[in-house]
């Protein structure tokens, strides 16, 4: 199984902030089938990103994804205050699909 | 608008069997595979099992092999998960997840606000 792993764990930033997230997996993402997702405390995960760089339906233009084969990013160009969150990647080019640990961006 | 409600969670013994269901409005829901991932508390996110729009493409996570089943009834617009032999690891919240595809699994675009299974005696 593709194991994810995600850097770093915490990140303390403040609102108007550049962020980027990474995501690394331990064979090749078949196609670049990586997507992120967003979770905020007491709610359900909700997709960002899919196909590495793809905007889901209804995610602000301030959120990209890019990277290809192990290595893979998610940047917020600005942060706004409901960005603050805990953000997930998640391999589905070979089964089991498998998620990353998690990386939490936190208010400084 | 796509909701997905899940129900069934609770507190079982060590041993124990429940019965999650997740229901389903706002889509047609034998277009779509379905899935369980669960959350410890406090901790990230693990696929459970899947299945595909008409039940003929069925995984599971190895941890949970054997002891859960999960099928879905497309005439109720319902997703279940069976789950026997409940160990105290097991004890999560489990959100049902709608696949973007129909057989082959993807990524999950809409999800539950989950049910909580605490495995304790």
């Amino acid at each position: 199984e593709i194991v994810l792993t995600q850097s770093p764990g915490t990140l303390s930033l403040s609102p108007g902030e550049r962020v980027t997230l990474s995501c690394r997996a331990s064979q090749r993402v078949s196609s670049n089938y990586l997507a992120w997702y967003q979770q905020k405390p007491g709610q359900a995960p909700r997709l960002l990103i899919y196909g590495a760089s793809s905007r889901a339906t209804g995610i602000p233009d301030r959120f990209s994804g890019s990277g290809s084969g192990t290595d893979f990013t998610l940047t917020i160009s600005r942060l706004e205050p409901e960005d603050f969150a805990v953000y997930y990647c998640q391999q589905y080019g070979s089964s089991p699909q498998t998620f990353g640990q998690g990386t939490k961006v936190e208010i400084k | 608008e796509v909701q997905l409600v899940e129900s069934g969670g609770g507190l079982v013994q060590p041993g124990g069997s429940l019965r999650l269901s997740c229901a389903a409005t706002g889509f047609t829901f034998d277009d779509y595979a379905m899935h369980w991932v669960r959350q410890a508390p406090g901790k990230g996110l693990e696929w459970v099992s899947g299945i595909s729009w008409n039940s003929g493409h069925i995984a599971y996570a190895d941890s949970v092999k054997g002891r859960f089943t999960i099928s879905r009834d497309n005439a109720k617009n319902s997703l279940y998960l069976q789950m026997n032999s409940l160990r105290a690891e097991d004890t999560a919240f489990y959100y049902c997840a709608r696949d973007k595809n129909g057989y082959n699994f993807v990524y999950f675009d809409y999800w539950g606000q989950g049910t909580l299974v605490t495995v304790s005696s």
